[in-house]
């Protein structure tokens, strides 16, 4: 069955400094991959996906992530974060033939920004 | 564009009270998803239909539950009767059943059951 880890459920880093959220997935074959990030009160926004080709994929907001089929890991990146980047982030998971269809959400990790 | 439009978002009701929260999903999607937020069970997929359809409904966790799509443009979720344990934030997502079309997600309803 597939799933979807995130290791780290709380994370704190300094405006300014690089940021890494870990994300690692379990699937048989090569799945579609998302980032979403959930700010207080409000629904999910999709941050970026991956489906095929380049392995690295840029979203909004400044951040990046790098699909690595041979560790199982879809780990997000920005190099700079800013005080609004403070909020939970989610990566999910899908069957590489419909994004539309069941998707598996990680558990999620809450970002703080230090001043 | 609007986006996924859920109501109410706000909803305080005693336990034993029907709940019904609404979704409109983006015009031209196809499939629609219910899911459920808690803090110790995280982000829940309750329900999901395509073209109006529920395709699994595996994750509704129990018959008090009940979830409708009459059409295309909207979608129902029901708990009767209600009980505290089902006081979480309800979110409503929508998206193409085409391919590489991720899914958008309302603001959600926070409901709170006393």
């Amino acid at each position: 069955a597939q799933s979807v880890t995130q290791p780290d459920i709380h994370i704190t880093v300094s405006e300014g400094a690089s940021l890494e959220l870990r994300c690692n997935y379990s699937y048989g074959a090569t799945p579609y991959l998302f980032w979403y990030v959930q700010s207080p009160g409000q629904g999910l926004q999709l941050l970026l996906k991956y489906f095929s080709g380049d392995t690295l994929v840029q979203g909004i907001k400044g951040f990046e992530a790098e699909f690595k089929r041979s560790q199982s890991s879809f780990n997000l990146r920005k190099p700079s974060v800013h005080w609004s980047d403070a909020a939970e982030y989610f990566c999910a998971v899908a069957p590489g033939y419909s994004s539309a269809s069941k998707i598996i959400f990680g558990s999620g990790t809450r970002l703080s920004i230090r001043p | 564009d609007a986006g996924v439009i859920q109501s109410p978002r706000h909803e305080v009701t005693e336990m034993g009270q029907e709940v019904t929260l609404r979704c409109k999903p983006i015009s031209g999607h196809n499939s629609l998803f219910w899911y459920r937020q808690t803090m110790m069970r995280g982000l829940e997929l309750l329900i999901y239909f395509n073209n109006n359809v529920p395709i699994d409904d595996s994750g509704m966790p129990e018959d008090r539950f009940s979830a409708k799509m009459p059409n295309a443009s909207f979608s129902t979720l029901k708990i009767q009767p209600s009980e505290p344990r089902d006081s979480a934030v309800y979110f409503c997502a929508s998206s193409s059943r085409d391919n590489n079309q991720p899914q958008h997600f309302g603001d959600g309803t926070r409901l709170s059951i006393l």
